[in-house]
């Protein structure tokens, strides 16, 4: 089973602009991960982010976590048309458990 | 160094019969992870294997099957096809410490079962 929901379901930017998205979880965690699909291919693994952080930056990647909340957040500065993908949050215990994925579409 | 291969990259299979997909790790990357992807389910975890043992296993029928060998390449089998296996399955390779590093993904095998 999916350990959450990511709001928005879609989102479609124009290039330079900011795409943030959300996910929720369920259980407690010890760290979240990020995880960007291009067109049905392989995940490729963004950023991960401890249960004892409160934000990780990685170039124009922002993640914030709130654990009180059991939500995080993934913020993309200044977009570009190759970041064109579904964006899955995911946790970890002994399996990633995703969330079912934002679609985010760049548009020139 | 090289990623996560992943082969054959697409298959078409009828119903009934059974399906062999491949996965070859990073260069030392003892654990494999599968998972299903389809539009109804998102992504699934299948099972996980580590020094060619199955550490932990998913909710799927006793169809669904793997087996890792010595160099950490595993292989996961489908017997008796259904048309509900249609998906894109995906390897995942990672060391011990996941909580650190994270995992690396192949591109995947989409299967369609006809």
């Amino acid at each position: 089973s999916q350990q959450g929901e990511e709001d928005p379901q879609a989102l479609s930017i124009q290039e330079g602009e900011n795409a943030t998205m959300n996910c929720s979880y369920k259980t407690s965690i010890n760290n979240l991960q990020w995880y960007r699909q291009n067109s049905g291919r392989g995940l490729v693994h963004l950023i991960l982010i401890r249960s004892n952080e409160r934000e990780k930056h990685s170039g124009r990647l922002r993640v914030t976590l709130d654990t009180s909340k059991k939500s995080s957040s993934l913020l993309i500065t200044a977009s570009r048309a190759a970041d064109t993908a579904s964006y899955f949050c995911a946790t970890v215990d002994y399996k990633l458990s995703f969330g079912a994925g934002t679609t985010v579409t760049v548009r020139a | 160094k090289a990623g996560v291969t992943q082969t054959p990259r697409y298959l078409i299979k009828t119903r009934g019969q059974q399906v062999t997909l491949s996965c070859s790790p990073i260069s030392g990357h003892r654990s494999v992870s599968w998972y299903q992807q389809t539009p109804g389910q998102g992504l699934q975890f299948l099972f996980e294997y580590f020094s060619e043992t199955q550490r932990n296993k998913g909710n799927f029928p006793g169809r669904f099957s793997g087996r890792q060998f010595s160099n950490s390449r595993s292989e996961m089998n489908v017997s008796t096809l259904e048309l509900g296996d249609s998906a894109l399955y995906l390897c995942a390779s990672s060391l011990e410490l996941t909580e650190i590093y994270g995992y690396t993904f192949g591109s995947g095998t989409r299967l369609t079962v006809v």
